[in-house]
């Protein structure tokens, strides 16, 4: 199974500051057909998930530009510009490249 | 707008059997690669549980599922089944059902079912 690591475990921002996560998997995440599934999620406290960020830097309807992805291979990053009093929560970044689909531990941003 | 809406969670005996069902709406199944659970025990992370892809049918399940889970699918109802046997405590999680897109994204989730599993 693909192990995704994400760190810190816990990061606290200053509202307006930036944020940065980071998770890397224990093999590379590219497809045999070229793409890597690598994908962002936010779940607020009492909520579902909500999709972020699809194959590494794609993102989802309606989701803010202040969040952004980068990466490649086996490394990747998740970046909130300024963070929004709304972006209190606990991020995951997941792999759907190979079975089974594999989740982070998850960061949980909390503001200061 | 797509809605996924999951039902049939509840208090359960270790041993016993449950069936979730994740009724959809909102999209075709043609427009997915497939439908997956995905569970989350209290205060845990997500924990990917099982998966049937749209085009033939294929399931993928997580070892610690494989043998007492079995998802299914009914496209006339587009609804998706979780048909779980000999629960465990440790199957206690709030199980969400979630669409998987043909970009690897697993883009709409259910609002969950809590299955809690104790005597």
């Amino acid at each position: 199974d693909i192990v995704m690591t994400q760190t810190p475990l816990s990061s606290p921002v200053t509202l307006g500051q930036p944020a940065s996560i980071s998770c890397e998997s224990s093999q590379s995440l590219v497809h045999n057909n070229g793409n890597t599934y690598l994908s962002w999620l936010q779940q607020r406290p009492g909520q579902p998930p909500r999709l972020l960020i699809y194959k590494i830097s794609n993102r989802f309807s309606g989701v803010p530009d202040r969040f952004s992805g980068s990466g490649a291979g086996t490394h990747f990053t998740l970046k909130i510009s300024r963070v929004e009093p709304e972006d209190v929560g606990i991020y995951y970044c997941m792999q759907a490249t190979q079975f089974p689909h594999t989740f982070g531990q998850g960061t949980k941003v909390e503001v200061e | 707008e797509v809605q996924l809406l999951e039902s049939g969670g509840g208090l359960v005996q270790p041993g016993g059997s449950l069936r979730l069902s994740c009724a959809a709406s909102g999209f075709t199944y043609s427009t997915t690669f497939g439908m997956s659970w995905v569970r989350q025990a209290p205060g845990k992370g997500l924990e990917w549980v099982s998966v049937i892809v749209d085009r033939g049918g294929d399931t993928y399940y997580a070892d610690s599922v494989k043998g007492r889970f079995t998802i299914s699918r009914d496209n006339s109802k587009s609804t998706v089944y979780l048909q779980m046997n000999m629960l465990r405590a440790d199957d206690t999680a709030v199980y969400y059902c979630v669409n998987w897109g043909h970009n690897g994204d697993y883009s709409y989730w259910g609002p969950g079912t809590l299955v809690t599993v104790s005597s």
